[in-house]
């Protein structure tokens, strides 16, 4: 089993919708979870960065934490051409290495 | 967020020549930097990890004396490639970690790789 299992996708939106991105982890030592956007053939930007369980907010994502079920997930509200990409999820412990998931492309039909 | 410089983005080499790698932490030092692989479609791919001023800690499977990486100041970290062959043509991507209270992981822009 992987240490963490990312939702495969491919997603196709139409735009305008909401995007649910999610994740599940297993090792509880996890402490800090992060959201990547990749754009192809480019490296990973990272969009949202949290460590407590709860909702985080930055503009039109909403980074959310579940530490009770290990899950995480990603909203995207109203959803544009441009957020078409690959998103990764990354949870990393105390001692600095993150575990990626292997990402899920997103696809925002105009 | 900060900002991680990448370079060359993308280079052409012939078979069994070497190819060097530069990942630049340009706003902030960085004591960790991280080297990955990507094929097309999957993910990141952790091929080791790179401290300061000591020997880089490599992944399982990975190569050390093929993929040689140098981490000599807190803003540069070098991976060279040597004796490149067509099965290293891949997408090379380095990190860097941030310290303080919220370490956050930035990445460069990555590296095309393709051997003749």
């Amino acid at each position: 089993q992987k240490e963490v299992e990312q939702d495969p996708g491919p997603l196709s939106v139409p735009e305008g919708a909401i995007v649910s991105l999610n994740c599940t982890y297993s090792n509880s030592a996890f402490q800090y979870f992060m959201w990547y956007r990749q754009y192809s053939r480019k490296g990973p930007e990272l969009l949202m960065y949290t460590y407590s369980s709860g909702n985080k907010e930055d503009g039109r994502f909403t980074a959310q934490v579940d530490k009770s079920s290990k899950y995480i997930s990603l909203f995207i509200r109203d959803s544009q051409p441009s957020d078409s990409a690959t998103y990764l999820c990354a949870i990393r412990t105390n001692a600095g290495k993150s575990t990626f998931g292997d990402g899920t492309t997103l696809t925002v039909k105009p | 967020g900060a900002v991680v410089s990448q370079h060359p983005s993308r280079v052409i080499c012939k078979s069994g020549t070497s190819v060097k790698i530069e990942c630049r932490s340009l706003d902030f030092q960085a004591t960790t930097m991280f080297w990955y692989r990507q094929f097309p479609k999957q993910s990141l791919m952790l091929m080791a990890t790179s401290n300061e001023g000591s020997k880089a800690t490599y992944e399982q499977g990975v190569e050390k004396d093929k993929f040689l990486i140098n981490h000599a100041s807190l803003t540069l970290s070098t991976l060279t490639v040597t004796s490149a062959h067509p099965e290293d043509s891949s997408f090379y991507i380095c990190s860097a970690v941030t310290s303080g209270t919220a370490e956050k992981l930035f990445f460069g822009s990555g590296t095309q790789l393709s051997v003749l």
